[in-house]
């Protein structure tokens, strides 16, 4: 199975910083690479796929990056509600998600 | 406006039995791909199944050989029946399904839409 993990597991920012995630997996996935954002109580909305396409209404303060084995989650200029946990996931070979990194205010 | 919205979950006894299950609206069920994704406390989103339109299923390792996928068509609702239960399986489960999007190269795959999620405890 791949595994997929995700650095750092938590952090915190102020509106308006620029926030990096990164995702690792254990073999070459190519871009076979979803972003997640989930917010308690709410179902998980699909960011970003294919490691660097924006789903359809999805800020552009959103971005994403990567092949092969390591790759970024940036948002730029953090906005209130973008406080919530990121998650990645491959799609590669069945389907497996990172452990989160949860992005809380300073 | 595609909606899933899942039911069934509850209080179980280790080895026990519960059903789940996802009634979709907004597009036929056998038109997509079909999952159950499950978040146990404090822990990560964690895949459990798959049903292919062409009716092929495929589970996590984790589960396999104790939960089976399956739909109705006619209800427009994907379940997930849940034997031998353990304590590890407490979790909140989600139906997604596994929208297809292509670009200029390839095709991929994503959870697109979810449930809000039916909580399962498995508890003595």
């Amino acid at each position: 199975d791949i595994q997929m993990t995700q650095s750092p597991s938590s952090l915190s920012a102020s509106v308006g910083d620029r926030v990096n995630i990164t995702c690792r997996a254990s073999q070459s996935i190519s871009t076979y690479l979803n972003w997640y954002q989930r917010k308690p109580g709410k179902a998980p909305k699909l960011l970003i796929y294919a490691a660097s396409t924006l789903q359809s209404g999805v800020p552009s303060r959103f971005s994403g990056s990567g092949s092969g084995t390591d790759f970024t989650l940036t948002i730029t200029s953090l906005q209130p509600e973008d406080f919530a946990t990121y998650s990645c996931q491959q799609t590669y070979s069945t389907w497996t998600f990172g452990q989160g990194t949860k992005v809380e205010i300073k | 406006e595609v909606q899933l919205v899942e039911s069934g979950g509850g209080l179980v006894q280790p080895g026990g039995s519960l059903r789940l299950s996802c009634a979709a609206s907004g597009f036929p069920v056998s038109s997509d791909y079909l999952s159950w994704v499950r978040q146990a406390p404090g822990k990560g989103l964690e895949w459990v199944s798959v049903i292919y339109t062409g009716g092929r299923t495929y589970y996590a390792d984790s589960v396999k050989g104790r939960f089976t996928v399956s739909r109705d068509n006619s209800k427009n609702t994907l379940f997930l029946q849940m034997n031998s239960l353990r304590v590890e399986d407490t979790a909140v489960y989600y139906c997604a399904r596994l929208g297809e999007y292509c670009t200029s190269t390839s095709c991929y795959r994503g959870f697109d839409y979810w449930g809000q999620g039916t909580r399962v405890t498995g508890s003595s």
